[in-house]
């Protein structure tokens, strides 16, 4: 149980267009769903927290506006990374979340984000 | 604020050997504690969690870890390793269930033949 899938693992794009990753909760509904970034050889850092039906909380120096979240339902967030650059190049990863300690605190597989 | 230190960046094991990684936290309440291990390129699996009771948690892969709140640690343990444990180790601390984590630096285990 408490299964994440996180769509796509890898993606390329060209500087100036924008990627949608997805991150959703097979088996259990997420009341919150978390999204770190990680750069080479480096620990995860919490960009932003979402709870579904309400507007995403950001980390202190993550830009809201390029880093669109959507949490529709309490199946599946969104990250949209806009106007991508070469320095939003990153692994990119989700977790889910509910009220209860038996779930959540499991990782999607993580998206590879190169942007060139 | 919570904060998470793993003190070893690196560490060299024999295959066979015991293998212990570092956790220190810092956390004003009783917190909610993590071990995850990532391979390249890869997601995070978690390995255990405390969250209260028996301070000797087992996890899976034969990993165990130990709450010892006078320390402030939740040290990482396997009496035996594998090549295949050859990875990096995250400790985490969270507040309460459902809450975000905290991540230590990670520590890298390289497993030597």
């Amino acid at each position: 149980g408490a299964v994440v899938s996180q769509h796509p693992s890898r993606v390329i794009c060209k500087s100036g267009t924008s990627v949608k990753i997805e991150c959703r909760s097979l088996d259990f509904q997420a009341t919150t769903m978390f999204w770190y970034r990680q750069f080479p050889k480096q620990s995860l850092m919490l960009m932003a927290t979402s709870n579904e039906g309400s507007k995403a909380t950001y980390e202190q120096g993550v830009e809201k506006d390029k880093f669109l979240i959507n949490h529709a339902s309490l199946t599946l967030s969104t990250l949209t990374v806009t106007s991508a650059h070469p320095e939003d190049s990153s692994f990119y990863i989700c977790s889910a979340g509910t009220a209860s300690p038996n779930y959540g605190y499991t990782f999607g597989s993580g998206t590879r984000l190169t942007v060139v | 604020a919570q904060s998470v230190t793993q003190p070893d960046i690196h560490i060299t094991v024999s295959e066979g050997a015991s293998l212990e990684l570092r956790c220190n936290y810092s956390y004003g309440a009783t917190p909610y504690l993590f071990w995850y291990v990532q391979s390249p390129g890869q997601g995070l699996q978690l390995l255990l969690k405390y969250f209260s009771g028996d301070t000797l948690v087992q996890g899976i892969k034969g990993f165990e870890a130990e709450f010892k709140r006078s320390q402030s640690s939740f040290n990482l343990r396997k009496p035996s390793v594998h090549w295949s444990d050859a990875a990096e180790y995250f400790c985490a601390v969270g507040q309460a269930a459902g809450n975000k984590l905290t991540f230590g630096g990670g520590t890298r285990v390289l497993v030597k033949p």
